[in-house]
Formats: structure tokens, C-alpha cells, sequence
């Protein structure tokens, strides 16, 4: 069964300083894994996935993530912080294995707070 | 294009009631997944529609139900209320492909309280 573990729940960085949420995954099948991000009051916004084409995603905001198979890992990264980035941030998995399901399955979420 | 829609926004229940939360799809989605999310137990799935079809479920007692109709929108109820369920309940929707990396699209949500 697939599931994915996210190490720290809060986070706090300053403007303009790196982002890294941790992200680490577990799964029977090569992965489909997704970055979501969620604002107060709000649902969930797609910021990336990975679907095996490369191993450096890109998305959107100017987040980026690695997949790492070696590591099991697939990391959130941003180079410089801005406060509109302030939001509690989800990795998922999918738990399709082979079946007919759009199910995820997600970590308990980052909380990222931002500091000027 | 318009995004998922879901209606009521906020909706305060009784203990006991029940409450039906309704889901509006992107236009040309047929599938549709609902989650619950709480601070203490996170996102969890509850489940997935595709076609008028239940796909798959999740762990929640018979309490909880729903269904799809023939335009994809979709609704879930809940019975008898108990404390316990308030929560944000969130619905994607997604174009059905079979394999895992289609993307969901989520709407805002229906942030139930029952006092």
C-alpha cells in the first residue's frame, strides 16, 4: 500500500531565504506523487506532480521537487521565500496500482510560515 | 473554465441531523472524489464516483453516502450526525484516465460544524 510521510510539521523561514519541505514516500508501484498547497479558507491547489517523465519537477510559484528513488524522497524546494508563500503545503501519492482509482493519499501537511 | 463548485460553504448542524453537501465537477469531468479533512486526523478519503459509479471507498462508517448523477454532479449525505463529523469536506473532481497521474482539481470546500 502507498503512503507518504511529511517530516516537520511546522515550518518557519524568513523572506527570501531557501524553502525545503520533506517529503518521503512509501509504494508498491513507481509512484505518482503530487505537491498541493492550501490557503486558509481554502481547497487545495495543485503546485506539481511527478509522473515519471523527469526527475526535477517544476510548478508553479516557483516551487521545484526532486524525485529521489534512492531516497524514497520528493522534496519541496524554493529558492527565496516570499510571504505570499505562507500555507500549509500537502504531499501525496496516488494509490492507483494498477487499478481504476484517482484515490491520494495524503501527509499530514506542512504548515510554512514566512517571516519578514 | 469555471472550477469545482461546492455548496453550502459553511453549514452548522444539530447532533443527530443529517446534512447533504453538494458537488458541482469542471465541466467534462466525470470523475469526482470527496476527502474530510480535520486537524487531528488530516485528509482522508471518503470517496470516488465515476459515471454515476462508486469506484472506491473509504473507511467511514455507513453513516456516510453518496451518490453521482448522469450530469457528474454529485452530493454526499450524512446521518445522524455526531460531533465528530465536523470537518471541511472537499471535492475534486478529475478527467478519468485509469492510471494514477491524472490530476485533482479541488473545489473550496463545505466546512461543517455540528454543535
Amino acid at each position: 500500500a502507498q503512503s507518504v510521510t511529511q517530516l516537520g510539521s511546522h515550518v518557519s523561514v524568513s523572506e527570501g531565504a531557501l524553502v525545503l519541505l520533506r517529503c518521503n514516500y512509501s509504494s508498491s508501484v513507481p509512484p505518482y506523487l503530487f505537491w498541493y498547497v492550501q490557503y486558509p479558507n481554502q481547497g487545495l491547489q495543485l503546485l506539481l506532480k511527478y509522473t515519471s517523465a523527469a526527475t526535477l519537477v517544476k510548478g508553479i510559484n516557483g516551487f521545484e521537487a526532486e524525485f529521489k528513488k534512492s531516497e524514497t524522497s520528493f522534496h519541496l524546494t524554493k529558492p527565496s521565500a516570499h510571504m505570499s508563500d505562507a500555507a500549509e503545503y500537502f504531499c501525496a501519492v496516488s494509490a492507483w496500482d494498477g487499478g481504476a482509482t484517482n484515490k491520494l493519499i495524503f501527509g499530514t501537511g506542512t504548515l510554512l510560515a514566512v517571516q519578514p | 473554465k469555471a472550477g469545482v463548485t461546492q455548496t453550502p460553504r459553511y453549514l452548522i448542524k444539530t447532533r443527530g441531523q443529517q446534512v447533504t453537501l453538494s458537488c458541482s465537477p469542471i465541466s467534462g469531468h466525470r470523475s469526482v472524489s470527496w476527502y474530510q479533512q480535520t486537524p487531528g486526523q488530516g485528509l482522508q478519503f471518503l470517496f470516488e464516483y465515476f459515471s454515476e459509479t462508486q469506484r472506491n471507498k473509504g473507511n467511514f462508517p455507513g453513516r456516510f453516502s453518496g451518490r453521482q448523477f448522469s450530469n457528474s454532479r454529485s452530493e454526499m449525505n450524512v446521518s445522524t450526525l455526531e460531533l465528530g463529523d465536523s470537518a471541511l469536506y472537499l471535492c475534486a473532481s478529475s478527467l478519468f484516465t485509469g492510471v494514477g497521474n491524472t490530476e485533482a482539481f479541488f473545489g473550496q470546500g463545505t466546512r461543517l460544524t455540528v454543535v
